[in-house]
């Protein structure tokens, strides 16, 4: 169970900014949020992630909630590259246990449109 | 990307053969995963190495055998494997087990069980 919430799919414009949310009422101080994204046939891709603060990187922004239950990433300028599974994912010792380990779920389907 | 790299990219194999996908990574990390992501279902995890000792065996079927002989390498030793052992199998890297490392991903070898 990933203990986060997406929706199934989105659809964007080319050169358009992109918001995914995502909502993770559950998580708790030590979880770190997760984004990765898995483009079609190919492995999945680290995008960001974060604790508390928002965080910026080459690829994208994540906007994480004052209270922590939920998570935005943005892509500032979608292109077609950009269309991909997008996967939200707490990582820490309640979800992962020893490991830490990333349990993916569905994720949200980002089409990209021309 | 050429951080981690997996061969072969494709395989297929009868029931009753022994093979071996190779992960490889370039990035210094100490710890190695195996996942596997079946046709419309989440990528799941298989195997954790940390400094290349097993610490997570996601309750995987013994006709899949990991080996780990160093920090860079890992290996995935098949046979006797099943036609619902079709899938993509995926080798990731991260410099730690702990919850703020990301993961690098392996392009995946295509795996055809007949």
């Amino acid at each position: 169970d990933a203990k986060t919430t997406q929706p199934n799919s989105m659809e964007s414009n080319e050169e358009e900014p992109v918001h995914l949310p995502c909502n993770h009422s559950t998580i708790s101080g030590t979880d770190y949020i997760h984004w990765y994204r898995q483009l079609p046939s190919q492995g999945p891709e680290y995008v960001i992630h974060g604790l508390t603060s928002n965080v910026n990187n080459r690829m994208a922004s994540l906007a994480i909630a004052e209270d922590r239950k939920s998570s935005t990433l943005i892509l500032h300028r979608a292109t077609l590259r950009d269309a991909a599974v997008y996967y939200c994912i707490l990582r820490g010792l309640n979800y992962g246990g020893a490991t830490n380990k990333l349990i993916f779920g569905t994720g949200t389907l980002l089409a990209v449109q021309p | 990307e050429t951080g981690v790299t997996q061969t072969p990219r494709h395989l297929v194999m009868g029931m009753t053969n022994k093979k071996s996908l190779k992960c490889e990574q370039h990035l210094g990390h100490n710890a190695m995963y195996w996942y596997k992501q079946s046709a419309k279902k989440p990528l799941e995890l298989m195997f954790v190495y940390n400094f290349k000792e097993q610490t997570e065996n996601n309750s995987v079927p013994s006709r899949f055998s990991p080996e780990c002989p160093n920090s860079s390498h890992l290996f995935l030793h098949l046979h006797t494997l099943q036609p619902e052992d079709s899938a993509l199998y995926l080798c990731a890297s991260s410099q730690g087990v702990g919850a703020s490392y990301e993961q690098y991903f392996g392009p995946g070898t295509r795996l055809t069980v007949t």
